[in-house]
């Protein structure tokens, strides 16, 4: 079965320091997301792109991210300047179409801030 | 946007009895309603799913209501078994993509 895949699993990164997390969804997918979760949180929308353009973001999407498709197949989020606050774990996901389709989910990646 | 308030927040069944867990909603125009199970550590993965046009939905020993009326709907697990144990997440899809309740921590009681 396809799944969406994430790397890296875990990264630990510096206070102020870029990060990058990449994700290749599912190959037939169109719609492209990204989600947080903190450490026994819910799980928290942070934006959706289509079309090579961001459809809906969220208001935890701030300057400080931004999400990229820099070829055919992989999907990536960046976040710049990273917060002690920012550490999370977050999850890549994709679906074929956008309304009352399965959004399938990648294993994400776990992000320590220190 | 759309809001989901989910209960209880956790809950403790005796092996072999049924599991109930509501979620309500906030938007009218919400008309997708998944259920995803999540294990420690690990993605959250879809067990079942309602559309609007449909009051309950039953996939073997998980079903799912939905009264939009009311925008309110469950998940029932029958017969638990061990394996049932996690958090358990009900989801509302708007225009932003989905919205997530705040999980529910199933135990099952051996």
């Amino acid at each position: 079965e396809p799944e969406v895949t994430q790397t890296p699993s875990h990264q630990v990164t510096q206070m102020g320091q870029e990060v990058i997390l990449r994700c290749v969804p599912i190959s037939n997918h169109l719609y492209f997301y990204w989600y947080r979760q903190i450490l026994g949180q819910k799980v928290e929308f942070l934006v959706s792109f289509y079309n090579n353009e961001i459809s809906e973001k969220s208001e935890i999407f701030d300057d400080q991210f931004s999400v990229e498709r820099p070829d055919g197949s992989n999907f990536t989020l960046k976040i710049r300047s990273t917060k002690l606050e920012d550490s999370a774990m977050y999850f890549c996901a994709s679906s074929e179409a956008l309304s009352g389709n399965t959004i399938y989910f990648g294993e994400g990646s776990w992000l320590t801030v220190v | 946007g759309e809001n989901v308030e989910q209960h209880p927040s956790t809950l403790s069944v005796q092996e072999g009895d049924s599991a109930v867990i509501k979620c309500t909603y906030s938007d009218s125009a919400s008309n997708y309603f998944p259920w995803y199970k999540q294990e420690l550590g690990k993605r959250p993965q879809l067990i079942i799913d309602i559309r609007s046009n449909v009051g309950e939905k039953k996939d073997q020993r998980i079903a799912v209501t939905l009264n939009k009326t009311a925008k309110h709907f469950s998940l029932h697990i029958t017969e638990t078994q061990p394996e049932d144990s996690a958090v358990y997440f009900c989801a509302a899809e708007d225009y932003d993509g989905l919205t997530f309740g705040k999980g529910t921590h199933l135990i099952i009681q051996p």
